[in-house]
């Protein structure tokens, strides 16, 4: 099993320029997630989603979009960057039973000048 | 509402000396908790968990237990080796079994030869 598998790793944007960042589980995992993560702050949820068809907004949502067509896959669209969305990106999966463990891909290092 | 606090950063030890990271947690009702580190350029991976109150969580020599009445989860290691030096985050999971993870911002800790 690859688990969580994030690309790009690493990604220079231009302010206003759009981009997806991919995420893929095959864990058939209900659960997916993205955080950020900057230093000093941990990780803030971005969105998540709890099955194919249903996204919800986390703490920090603002200039993010989702969409969770199947089970597998849970992209992160930046609409027009700002250099405030520097940071990590991270996305997660785990089973929707109780107490289960998460499993994190290596991170999206996004940088937009 | 629910939140994770923990000790700020970095910590510095030499090898074999013991280690406690604090960890304090705010949050209605009985979430589980959770220690998850995170190794230079790669994603968060679960340490140990615990899912009510007096268990105690261990994995590769770090320990921790979940203490209600002091709402902490303190993570502990007897003796730390270089291969330890990581980021490690707190976090607790609240709304069920579809819920959220929260963390902690994180502590760095280095580990001297």
């Amino acid at each position: 099993n690859a688990g969580v598998t994030q690309t790009p790793k690493f990604q220079v944007l231009k302010t206003g320029q759009s981009m997806t960042l991919q995420c893929a589980q095959d864990m058939n995992h209900e659960y997916m997630s993205w955080y950020r993560q900057d230093p000093g702050m941990g990780l803030r949820l971005i969105h998540y989603s709890v099955g194919a068809g249903i996204t919800d907004q986390g703490e920090v949502p603002n200039g993010y979009n989702v969409s969770r067509s199947t089970t597998e896959d849970f992209p992160l669209r930046l609409l027009s960057a700002a250099p405030s969305q520097t940071s990590v990106y991270f996305c997660a999966s785990r089973s929707t039973g109780f107490n289960t463990e998460a499993f994190f891909g290596q991170g999206t290092r996004l940088t937009v000048v | 509402g629910n939140s994770v606090t923990q000790m700020e950063g970095p910590v510095t030890l030499s090898e074999e000396a013991f280690l406690t990271i604090n960890c304090t947690y705010t949050a209605t009702g009985y979430p589980s908790l959770f220690w998850y580190v995170q190794y230079p350029g790669e994603g968060l991976q679960l340490l140990l968990k615990a899912t009510k109150a007096d268990d105690k969580g261990s994995n590769k020599g770090f320990e921790a237990t979940y203490r209600k009445e002091t709402t902490s989860f303190h993570l502990e290691k007897g003796s730390v080796q270089v291969s330890d030096s990581a980021v490690y985050f707190c976090a607790l999971l609240y709304g069920g079994s579809q819920g959220n993870l929260i963390f902690g911002k994180g502590t760095k800790l280095s580990v001297k030869p």
